[in-house]
């Protein structure tokens, strides 16, 4: 079945440097990526996602790149901002008509001020 | 619309006791997903459905754990006998199809078992 991998477990930025997280899956098939954003004693919340069909998404000061060739994907956030210290999970979907995702690991990403 | 429900926030139960969980799902969504977190572990799936079936509960650590999805805007999960190393956040998300989807999270349960 599908696997992801996330890396790095934990980050740690200056405030305005920019971040990267990535994610490598197993499945070729997987068709979904999307990237949850979980804040202290919170629900995961959905920033960004994006499909297989697209190579890369931007929202305002974050993005997500997929190569489907090497089977990794990254979540990109430019100039950071104390807020944006949380954990952040990549997930991908397998080829199913399910809806199920498969999570990474989670990295904790710290802004220092 | 108010998102996805759970109750309660927090359970505090002594091992033994049985501990039921409940999910109500936003409205017009056909998926259903029960997950738990620890930071062992990390975030699991434990069942999901699909239409109020049942499609893989693979995820369900043993028979002690148990979930329904009666109708389409109710969902519960069941613990009995609950042990300590139950304690963990549940959460419960919903999906707007049975595709590739975004699923949306709710609150979550803190359960605690002593």
């Amino acid at each position: 079945g599908e696997n992801v991998e996330q890396h790095p477990s934990t980050l740690s930025v200056q405030e305005g440097d920019s971040a990267v997280i990535k994610c490598t899956y197993s499945d070729s098939a997987s068709n979904y990526f999307p990237w949850y954003k979980q804040e202290l004693g919170k629900r995961p919340q959905l920033i960004i996602d994006i499909r297989s069909n697209v190579g890369e998404k931007k929202d305002q000061r974050i993005a997500v790149t997929l190569n489907k060739t090497a089977k990794h994907f990254s979540l990109h956030i430019t100039e950071t901002q104390p807020e944006d210290s949380a954990v952040y999970f990549c997930a991908a979907s397998p080829p199913s008509n399910t809806g199920k995702l498969i999570f990474g690991q989670g990295t904790t990403l710290q802004v220092k001020p | 619309d108010a998102g996805v429900i759970q109750s309660p926030r927090h359970e505090v139960t002594e091992m033994g006791q049985e501990v039921t969980l409940r999910c109500k799902p936003i409205s017009g969504h056909n998926s259903l997903f029960w997950y738990r977190q620890t930071m062992m572990r990390g975030l699991e799936l434990l069942i999901y459905f699909n239409n109020n079936v049942p499609i893989d509960d693979s995820g369900m650590p043993e028979d002690r754990f148990s979930a329904k999805m009666p109708n389409a805007s109710f969902s519960t999960l069941k613990i009995q006998p609950s042990e300590p190393r139950d304690s963990a956040v549940y959460f419960c998300a919903s999906s707007p199809g049975t595709g590739a989807y975004e699923q949306y999270f709710g609150p979550g349960t803190r359960l605690t078992v002593t």
